[in-house]
């Protein structure tokens, strides 16, 4: 299994450009989320679904889309970049059930000039 | 509302000696769940120990304990016997609704040899 994937690893984006953080996990996981960690601060959660077809927002939406058409895939849509964007960015999957802990991908390092 | 707290923005421990990292949280559900994780300078989040809140025993993980005193409201990590790859970002999080986590700020634990 390669867990969870993220892609691309680092990026640089200009104000007012839209991209999308691509995340992928191959461990048949239902809860897929997003996380963004800002330099010496713990994650705050942006968006995250139970399953496919179903997403709900977290602490910190504002700025972001997603999507969860399979089970597999959990896309971060950025739709006009800002320079308070600036984060590092976490995909997290979990089995369901309250117990089990989530399973991080590596990051996606984002920069917004 | 939940929240989590880490008091102590950097620690330092001896090689082989323990440690203690405190952790504070604040939620009014009966039925919660406590996670303790570590981000060393790579920057992957790494799982290390889990706490029900009815768990009537401490967790324990190799060499990571959790001292769980639920009428403080608190949950601590010690790590026993320290090693130099223990250097690294220490999180504590809380489980919310729809089971994702509310992550404290974080402890950097710095290993001298």
């Amino acid at each position: 299994n390669a867990g969870v994937t993220q892609t691309p690893k680092f990026q640089v984006l200009k104000t007012g450009q839209s991209m999308t953080l691509q995340c992928a996990q191959d461990m048949n996981h239902e809860y897929m989320s997003w996380y963004r960690q800002d330099p010496g601060m713990g994650l705050r959660l942006i968006h995250y679904s139970v399953g496919a077809g179903i997403t709900d927002q977290g602490e910190v939406p504002n700025g972001y889309n997603v999507s969860r058409s399979t089970t597999e895939d959990f896309p971060l849509r950025l739709l006009s970049a800002a320079p308070s964007q600036t984060s590092v960015y976490f995909c997290a999957s979990k089995i369901g059930g309250a117990s089990y802990e989530q399973y991080f991908g590596p990051g996606t390092r984002l920069t917004v000039t | 509302a939940q929240k989590i707290t880490q008091t102590q923005p950097g620690m330092f421990v001896q090689e082989k000696e323990a440690v203690t990292l405190d952790c504070t949280y604040d939620t009014s559900d009966p039925s919660y769940g406590l996670f303790w994780y570590k981000q060393p300078s790579s920057g992957e989040m790494i799982f290390l120990i889990y706490q029900g809140s009815y768990d009537q025993q401490n967790a324990t993980e190799g060499r990571y304990s959790l001292n769980f005193q639920k009428a403080r409201k608190s949950a601590n990590l010690v790590i026993s016997a320290s090693q130099l790859g223990d250097s690294a970002m220490y999180f504590c999080a809380m489980r919310k609704a729809g089971n994702m986590l509310t992550f404290g700020g974080g402890t950097r634990l710095m290993v001298k040899p």
